[in-house]
């Protein structure tokens, strides 16, 4: 089991461009975390999918930002017309259910670099 | 509101001293607590969560809901201890609330 799998590692874009983040889960895992880790910052909850549904999106920019988890494939995380500020790391967490007491496995994340 | 405060963000030790690392939450409800650890050139992971008491790599961390805290502790430190560790609060769906982190060096 690869575990959970983030690509790509890191990003460019220019300002205005898109950014699309790919999160394939672990085997068997259908809860599928996003979260933004700012420079000396913690991480901060974005969004929270099951497969075709969006669960939790409270942590999530109102503008720009979008989020899937489609049937097949992995979740994509997606940044429209970005700005210097959304540059971070942007990690991708999967548990087999949405319970509060289960542990999350996390990938190695997305580094987004905004030229 | 809810909030994982981790008041360290540098911890420095010699190998063989105890080491132990804060955090206190705030949340209304009943908490679920996890610490986790990121090794240089890894990915987060997994190192303890209260609900199991378990003690993982020498390090246990207690849950006082008197004081809102779930401190990391290790009574001797070792020099492979040094990491990026977050305390992390779970509820509604299992989303997480992170800490800031502290970082632990352990020197030899």
């Amino acid at each position: 089991n690869a575990g959970v799998m983030q690509n790509p590692r890191h990003l460019v874009r220019r300002r205005g461009q898109e950014a699309r983040l790919r999160c394939s889960p672990m085997k068997g895992h259908s809860h599928v975390y996003w979260y933004r880790q700012l420079p000396e910052e913690g991480l901060k909850f974005m969004v929270y999918l099951q497969k075709e549904n969006i669960i939790d999106e409270s942590g999530m920019p109102k503008e720009r930002f979008s989020a899937e988890f489609p049937k097949e494939g992995p979740s994509i995380l997606r940044i429209q017309q970005v700005v210097r500020g959304d540059s971070a790391a942007y990690f991708c967490a999967s548990s087999p259910t949405g319970t509060q007491n289960q542990p999350q496995h996390f990938g190695d994340g997305t580094r987004l670099s905004i030229l | 509101a809810q909030r994982v405060t981790q008041p360290e963000k540098l911890l420095s030790v010699f190998k063989g001293a105890p080491v132990e690392l804060k955090c206190n939450y705030s949340y209304s409800g009943s908490p679920e607590l996890f610490w986790y650890v990121q090794y240089s050139r890894q990915r987060l992971q997994l190192l303890l969560r209260h609900i199991s008491r378990e003690s993982i790599k020498g390090f246990t961390a207690d849950l006082n809901k008197g004081e809102t805290s779930f401190h990391l502790k290790k009574p001797f430190a070792q020099e492979e201890d040094s990491a990026m560790y977050y305390c992390a609060l779970s509820f509604q769906g299992g989303k997480l609330i992170f800490g800031q982190g502290t970082e632990l060096s352990v020197k030899p």
